[in-house]
């Protein structure tokens, strides 16, 4: 399953909301939909899981919906620690296949 | 806490074969709840799923790595392991192992916990 992620960056400020898209070339079963944070230097950093369940620790100004082939992470009001790359994960069908990202820049 | 580590060369020539270990401390490989992946992401690009294991010794890999890799349980030590062979500077890349969570009725689930990642570089 090919993942398109849109738009590839996204510029915004502090306080502003931001909304990123993701869509499946094909239908994710079970909306298996995963979405991760990464900063320069780290590890992608678990946010999202079935499309819209935070993970453990993460704010609730995270938030993520979809189904189907698309899906979308919301991120209510944007902090500075916020500002990153964003990238959605399908795990509902081998092989596993992640979007190309979207940096969110100040 | 689970804590996942990398180890291994940093250097690996054109055609050899690329071996890393993945350490994994605060849970055991042997539980039947988790799969244990490994993920690469050459510099400055997206991230690639290379494959995984379960405790069962079943694994799946990425189709577009051509049956290079194969990732390996090492129960005694609680670590897994992945080799690639017959690298090519295209295999340059941080890679990462990272935890899945396994469900009998769902299947595979989403990857939670990741290694920091280990730089790999392939050139003679």
């Amino acid at each position: 399953i090919v993942l398109t992620q849109s738009p590839g960056t996204l510029s915004l400020s502090p306080g502003e909301r931001a909304t990123l898209s993701c869509r499946a070339s094909q239908t994710v079963s079970g909306t298996n939909l995963a979405w991760y944070q990464q900063k320069p230097g780290q590890a992608p950093r678990l946010l999202l899981y079935t499309a819209s369940n935070r993970a453990a620790g993460i704010p609730d100004r995270f938030s993520g919906s979809g189904s189907g082939t698309d899906f979308a992470l919301t991120i209510s009001r944007l902090e500075p620690e916020d500002f990153a790359v964003y990238y959605c994960h399908q795990y509902g069908s081998s092989p596993m296949t992640f979007g190309q990202g979207t940096r969110l820049e100040i | 806490q689970v804590q996942l580590q990398e180890s291994g060369p940093g250097l690996v020539k054109p055609s050899q074969t690329l071996s890393l270990t993945c350490n994994v401390s605060g849970g055991s490989i042997t539980s039947g709840s988790h799969y244990w992946s490994w993920i690469r992401q050459p510099a400055g690009k997206g991230l690639e799923w290379i494959g995984r294991i379960y405790a069962s010794g079943n694994s799946d890999y990425n189709p577009s790595l051509k049956s290079r890799a194969s990732v390996s349980l090492d129960r005694a030590k609680n670590q897994f392991s992945l080799m690639m062979s017959s690298v090519t500077a295209a295999d340059t890349a941080v890679y990462y192992c990272a935890r899945g969570h396994y469900d009998i009725l769902i299947g595979p689930y989403y990857m939670d916990v990741w290694g920091k990642g280990a730089t790999v570089t392939v050139s003679s």
